[in-house]
């Protein structure tokens, strides 16, 4: 156990739709990362937030965005989604420096 | 952050010692060596970590080159439950401006067998 607390597990939405993965961090971790990991891109790193600032961007597409709350949870909402959004969504924390420990992931389904 | 190289797969005995090479020649001095690993659709599991002097813990060794250009992670009697994929990552110290981002490649697939 990681101790990074991700919801839900699993998620099946339709097109179109608009969604929100929730992610809780280590205790006393300021970072939150969140990655996409789709079967033909592996993992790519979406956005880093850093006692609630967004920190660093990665390849995260317009429909989608995050936010980091007072306390230091993070949310990513997708929205408009298609078929492509389909992947395995992961947030991960650590203190800036250290080593980043992942949560177990959100399976997103598109249908 | 410097790109790392990996073979795509490997296999290992059971019991037997698992190293895994990794190259990173454009490395930088203030750069650390990261190592990763994803068992079937897991949250990937940090295992170790460097600068510049050889790491051990209870997971791994990570020897590191003099020269830094490259790097090997040890599992040193290896487990079927090691099978996963294993990512070596490059990753800038304190105060670069990833700021501990992460960039994981395609990694290695290690195949521990009977």
């Amino acid at each position: 156990d990681s101790g990074v607390t991700q919801t839900p597990k699993h998620l099946i939405t339709a097109t179109g739709q608009r969604v929100t993965l929730r992610c809780s961090p280590r205790s006393g971790d300021l970072s939150v990362y969140w990655y996409q990991q789709s079967l033909d891109q592996g993992l790519q790193f979406l956005i880093q937030y850093y006692n609630g600032e967004e920190r660093a961007k990665g390849n995260i597409l317009e429909r989608f965005s995050a936010q980091q709350f007072p306390d230091l949870h993070s949310e990513l909402n997708l929205s408009s989604l298609e078929l492509g959004d389909s992947a395995l969504y992961f947030c991960a924390s650590g203190t800036g420096d250290t080593e980043a420990f992942f949560g177990q992931g959100t399976r997103l389904t598109v249908v | 952050d410097a790109k790392t190289t990996q073979p795509t797969s490997m296999d290992c005995a059971e019991g037997r010692a698992a190293n895994l090479p990794c190259n990173h020649s454009t490395i930088s001095g203030n750069e650390y060596v990261y190592w990763y690993r994803q068992i079937h659709s897991q949250g990937p599991q940090y295992i170790i970590h460097g600068l510049k002097n050889n790491e051990t813990n209870e997971m791994a060794s990570l020897i590191i080159t003099e020269d830094r250009k490259s790097s090997t992670l040890i599992l040193p009697h290896a487990t079927l439950r090691d099978t996963a994929v294993y990512y070596c990552i490059v990753r800038v110290a304190l105060g670069g401006t990833s700021y501990g981002k992460l960039t994981f490649g395609q990694g290695t697939i290690l195949t521990v067998h009977p």
